[in-house]
């Protein structure tokens, strides 16, 4: 089944644990990004990359790190978390320019810091 | 970075079509409108989307203004499990990179 998958689904942790959720997507798609969602301010792009080796910041990128050392694979390092960083957060994959813009979604990983 | 203006919530009947508005002014030529929705608190997930001319695929339609300052997305009988939050953006692709902004989408109420 084609899907991108997210782990762990549900994370307590406290202030300064270095932690890592990781995203992986089986659809062989170029593009993959990070998001987070609260209360009233949407879906934010945190990250994301066009391919291997290839990452960029979206909007809010401050106190996130990522790498892409494979295609399929895309984690999000939180270094040092703050409880600011408490949120329901998204991985998303899409095709690139062969294939289309279109942006499929994991399940999310809810995060809790404090 | 074009951004996109939708309405907070709206209501529609079951078995009504439920018609979403979102204006995108400053859009740019080669920037597409994409539609995704939210049910609870779900992933996202890809409904439609378009350049120009509308469009129509099993789940919904998508009628771009000429000007293409606006859109709207057409659920054409909408159930109860249409109730979420639907998300209209617009895809900003500078050098080959992806910068996607969402709003906050507008919450559709499906009615008995």
């Amino acid at each position: 089944e084609a899907q991108v998958t997210q782990n762990p689904r549900y994370l307590i942790t406290v202030t300064g644990k270095k932690l890592t959720v990781t995203c992986s997507q089986n659809m062989n798609h170029e593009y993959m990004s990070w998001y987070r969602q609260d209360p009233g301010l949407g879906l934010r792009q945190i990250y994301y990359s066009m391919n291997v080796e290839v990452t960029d910041k979206g909007d809010v990128p401050e106190g996130y790190k990522v790498s892409r050392k494979e295609k399929r694979n895309f984690p999000l390092i939180l270094e040092s978390p703050s409880p600011n960083q408490t949120s329901l957060y998204f991985c998303a994959s899409s095709p690139g320019r062969t294939g289309g813009y279109e942006q499929y979604f994991g399940p999310g990983t809810r995060l809790t810091v404090t | 970075d074009a951004k996109t203006t939708q309405p907070t919530s709206m209501d529609c009947a079951e078995g009504r079509a439920a018609n979403l508005p979102c204006n995108h002014s400053t859009i740019s030529g080669n920037e597409y409108v994409y539609w995704y929705r939210q049910i609870h608190s779900q992933g996202p997930q890809y409904i439609i989307h378009g350049l120009k001319n509308n469009e129509t695929n099993e789940m919904a339609s998508l009628i771009i203004t000429e000007d293409r300052k606006s859109s709207t997305l057409i659920l054409p009988h909408a159930t109860l499990r249409d109730t979420a939050v639907y998300y209209c953006i617009v895809y900003t692709i500078s050098g080959g990179y992806q910068k996607v902004t969402f709003g906050t989408g507008t919450k559709l109420q499906v009615i008995p």
